[in-house]
Parts: structure tokens; sequence; C-alpha cells
């Protein structure tokens, strides 16, 4: 079946330490996202890439990065995790020229716990 | 500014009661999608429904009912005879047609059904 697949369900990261969680998708949809959500809260989008074109939401911190190396795949980086940033990393993807307005496929989420 | 509002926070219904689940969205767009999505104890959203902005039409799928008026800017869920596994938080969520590839979440509702 044709599916977003985050990798690894649960990831336990040091304060400081570098972490990458991963995305791969087989729907062969050109709209990669990366949304954080807190607990007990809405997910909140951080970026997202249209085909190779990456674009960042005005307040997410530039402790947050993304790489999408091919249409299948993609990575978000944070390069040195606060307590703050522990909470669920969703990946979604979507079809379309003009927007969302089709509807996200998730993957299961990352849960990212700092410590 | 576009917003999507869930009142209610949790909701507890004993298996086989009907319950609805209340969403109201402010937007400036005309054109404009509102969707649900549920979010069960594993964590990934999965799509129910999308609904455009021209399309008033009450939508029914099995137990599922979406009830979409634009007089009140209000798009509410229904689940008729709940069972158990209806337990998890549903979010509403709107994308703009000018709002590009970005989704606004509500706060969502975490419905717990007892046997």
């Amino acid at each position: 079946d044709a599916m977003v697949i985050q990798n690894p369900r649960y990831q336990v990261t040091q304060f400081g330490k570098p972490v990458t969680l991963s995305c791969s998708q087989t729907l062969n949809h050109n709209v990669m996202y990366w949304y954080q959500q807190k607990s007990s809260q809405a997910p909140k989008l951080l970026f997202h890439y249209y085909d190779k074109d990456f674009n960042n939401e005005a307040d997410t911190p530039d402790n947050f990065q993304s790489r999408r190396p091919n249409t299948s795949f993609c990575f978000l980086d944070i390069r040195s995790p606060g307590l703050g940033d522990a909470a669920m990393y969703l990946c979604a993807t979507s079809r379309g020229d003009r927007g969302a307005w089709k509807g996200y496929t998730f993957g299961s989420g990352t849960r990212l716990t700092v410590v | 500014a576009q917003k999507v509002t869930q009142a209610q926070t949790e909701i507890s219904v004993v298996e086989k009661e009907d319950v609805t689940l209340d969403c109201v969205y402010e937007t400036r767009d005309t054109t404009y999608y509102l969707f649900w999505y549920k979010q069960p104890p594993s964590g990934e959203l999965v799509f129910l429904i999308r609904r455009n902005s021209f399309d008033e039409q009450n939508e029914i799928s099995g137990r599922y009912s979406w009830n979409f008026q634009k007089s009140t800017s209000s798009f509410n869920f229904t689940i008729t005879a709940s069972q158990v596994v209806d337990s998890a938080v549903y979010f509403c969520a709107l994308s703009e047609d000018t709002g590009g590839f970005k989704t606004i979440f509500g706060a969502g509702t975490r419905l717990f059904v007892k046997a």
C-alpha cells in the first residue's frame, strides 16, 4: 500500500545533540511537510517542500532544518535540541499545484524526547 | 486572519450514544477547504473528509456525518451510535485558496467512548 513512513517511531536525544528524523513516501506526492505537535496541542507547520523548493514558516526557529534529496525522502534536522523541542513530529504529503486543498496523508509520527 | 476553533476540549460518552463535535472557522477567503482528521492513540492523523466552500451539502458516511453551514461558519461532525474504537482526538482544519500549502488546525477535541 502506498504510504508515508516515519522513522524512528520514538527517538530519545540528549540536550544539544543533533538529531535527524526521516520520512519517506511511496505516493509520489510532490509536496512534503513537517509538522510539530506538542502534547495536547494542534499540529503546527514548520516548513514544506514543493518539489525541490523549500518553504519555511516565518516562526520556525533556525534550529530546525530540512532536506529533501529526492521525491521520496524528506529529513528533519534539529541542530541543538532543547527541552522545549520535545514533541511529536509529523510528516505529511499532498499532491497539488495550488495548495493543500486536497488534504494530507500523514505518517505515524516520531515522538521525540529530549533528556 | 484564519482561525479554527474547537471549543470542546474533551467529550466523554457511553457506547451507542450520538456525539457532535463542533468546529467554527474564520477566513477572509471566499474559496477555502475544511477538513476533519482523526488522531487515534497510535499517533497518525487520518483524513476523514474534505469540504470546499462552495459545497454546503451535508455528507454522511456510515456512522459519520458532517454539517457545513457557511452562515454560521461552522463545520460540525456527528458520530452516530459511537463505539469504543471512535475514541481519539479529532481535528478540524482549514486550508485557504490563497493560503498556499498551509493548513490551520484547531486545537482538537478528545473523545472518550466508554463501553
